[in-house]
């Protein structure tokens, strides 16, 4: 169907507040990844998984962030008590990973720009 | 640590041919990506590589010498529609991509 989608395209936050930034994949991808992009920079990974389970976490910046995935396929990435730091593009990727040997050529969705006041 | 090194930005004239190089240190190797990502937008994919050597898709081609750790991405005949941001990115040993700063480039008239 259509590619990946995220939502919302944009939030504005006040310091201290929490945020849900949402990711819909490519239907049947298995494999979702979360990375973060300040103006300018290229991208930081912060967690990927495979189905509902995060094999690799390393990328989250601190525990005020957290991420899951239900069904194998929307996720979830919080935000608690955000920083203006925490200011980015939160791009979000699907792939057919099905094995350590394939191309698994990742999809990207149109971000969130988070601001946070 | 991981690197990957690009030129932060390049420029370049409509119709002419320009290269991007990219350069890599990374614990293992397992596919080098490159990404072109308009300004506002998310990048989009354009081209793999696994093994040495030229693989050529219409306009665009990438070269990949892993001996050296350096690929470049060849774009010719050059468009306005080209100016964008060109991103590099290796997967590792791990199978997870690291990623360059990205190249920005600009299209002259």
């Amino acid at each position: 169907g259509a590619g990946v989608s995220q939502s919302p395209s944009n939030k504005v936050t006040e310091k201290g507040k929490d945020v849900e930034l949402r990711c819909d994949p490519i239907s049947g991808h298995t494999a979702l990844y979360w990375y973060r992009q300040s103006l300018g920079q290229g991208l930081e990974f912060l967690i990927y998984f495979q189905g509902n389970s995060a094999p690799d976490k390393s990328g989250l910046p601190s525990d005020r962030f957290s991420a899951e995935r239900t069904g194998g396929s929307v996720s979830t990435l919080t935000i608690q008590r955000t920083q203006q730091e925490d200011s980015a593009v939160y791009l979000c990727a699907s792939s057919h990973r099905t094995s350590q040997t394939s191309t698994d050529t990742q999809y990207f969705g149109p971000g969130t720009r988070l601001t946070v006041l | 640590g991981q690197n990957i090194d690009q030129p932060t930005e390049m420029t370049a004239t409509e119709g002419a041919i320009v290269q991007i190089n990219c350069t890599y240190q990374t614990s293992g190797f397992n596919g080098l990506f490159w990404y072109q990502q308009h300004a506002g937008e998310a990048p989009t994919f354009l081209s793999y590589n696994v093994l040495d050597g030229l693989e050529e898709k219409g306009r665009f081609s990438s070269f990949l010498s892993r001996s050296k750790g350096y690929s470049y991405l060849l774009l010719k005949e050059l468009q306005m529609k080209d100016s964008a941001s060109y991103l590099c990115a290796v997967r590792d040993s791990n199978y997870q991509l690291i990623w360059g700063a990205g190249t920005k480039l600009i299209i002259k008239p």
